[in-house]
């Protein structure tokens, strides 16, 4: 069975920096592409960014280009997200989701997600 | 950039069927796919390649997708059908992945 866990969520300053990961089990971790989608509160989805299983190909969301890096340790079956330059509009619940098979563009599992917050 | 637009809000009567559209540039040359979320919870896929249903959505669930509209079409609404639906596409021309700003289905 597929499962995604998110972890490390919480209360940062504008400006500052956190660290997301996903830690995956159930499959075959580096064969699949896996991505970041975000939720603000009472908003809809927002798509962060995808990375490839090899990790060779990334794409990123303009609205977090050049401050969030995804990254993954196909060793530890982990995914990551570097969160830098922080600002209150990426408050939001952010989630871990994997493609169904390899050159698919949609996501097929999904984590139940950490929270971000940033605040003074 | 590649722009989804959603209706905010269907309104269905139990049994009935209930439609919800995503409009696109030509998104008929997309392949689109859909998700619902209910309130605390993760999204779920419910239609991938515009019509394809994942094997534990009921066949109530189906969608197509044509020039410049999809639409996710779910019949015999039941309560439990109430949720938050959005479609998503990739844009292959920026490998970007779009979402719909999302519709709200309401079970009268």
């Amino acid at each position: 069975e597929v499962q995604l866990v998110e972890s490390g969520g919480g209360l940062a300053q504008p400006g500052g920096s956190l660290r997301l990961s996903c830690a995956a089990s159930g499959f075959t971790f580096s064969s699949y592409a896996m991505g970041w989608v975000r939720q603000a509160p009472g908003k809809g989805l927002e798509w962060v960014s995808t990375i490839s299983g090899s990790g060779g190909r990334i794409s990123y969301a303009d609205s977090v280009k050049g401050r969030f890096t995804i990254s993954r340790d196909n060793s530890k079956d982990t995914l990551y997200l570097q969160m830098n330059s922080l600002r209150a509009e990426d408050t939001a619940v952010y989630y871990c989701a994997k493609v169904p098979y390899s050159g698919s563009y949609h996501f097929a599992y999904w984590g139940q997600g950490t929270l971000v917050t940033v605040s003074s | 950039s590649y722009v989804l637009t959603q209706p905010p809000s269907v309104s269905v009567a139990p049994e009935k069927t209930a439609s919800i559209s995503c409009g696109g540039n030509n998104i008929g040359s997309k392949s689109v796919h859909w998700y619902q979320q209910k309130p605390g919870q993760a999204p779920v896929l419910v239609i991938f390649y515009d019509g394809d249903r994942p094997s534990k959505i009921p066949e109530r669930f189906s969608g197509s997708n044509s020039g410049n509209t999809a639409t996710l079409t779910i019949s015999r609404v039941e309560a439990g059908d109430e949720a938050d639906y959005y479609c998503q596409v990739w844009d292959s021309s920026s490998d970007v992945w779009v979402f719909g700003g999302g519709t709200k289905l309401t079970v009268l």
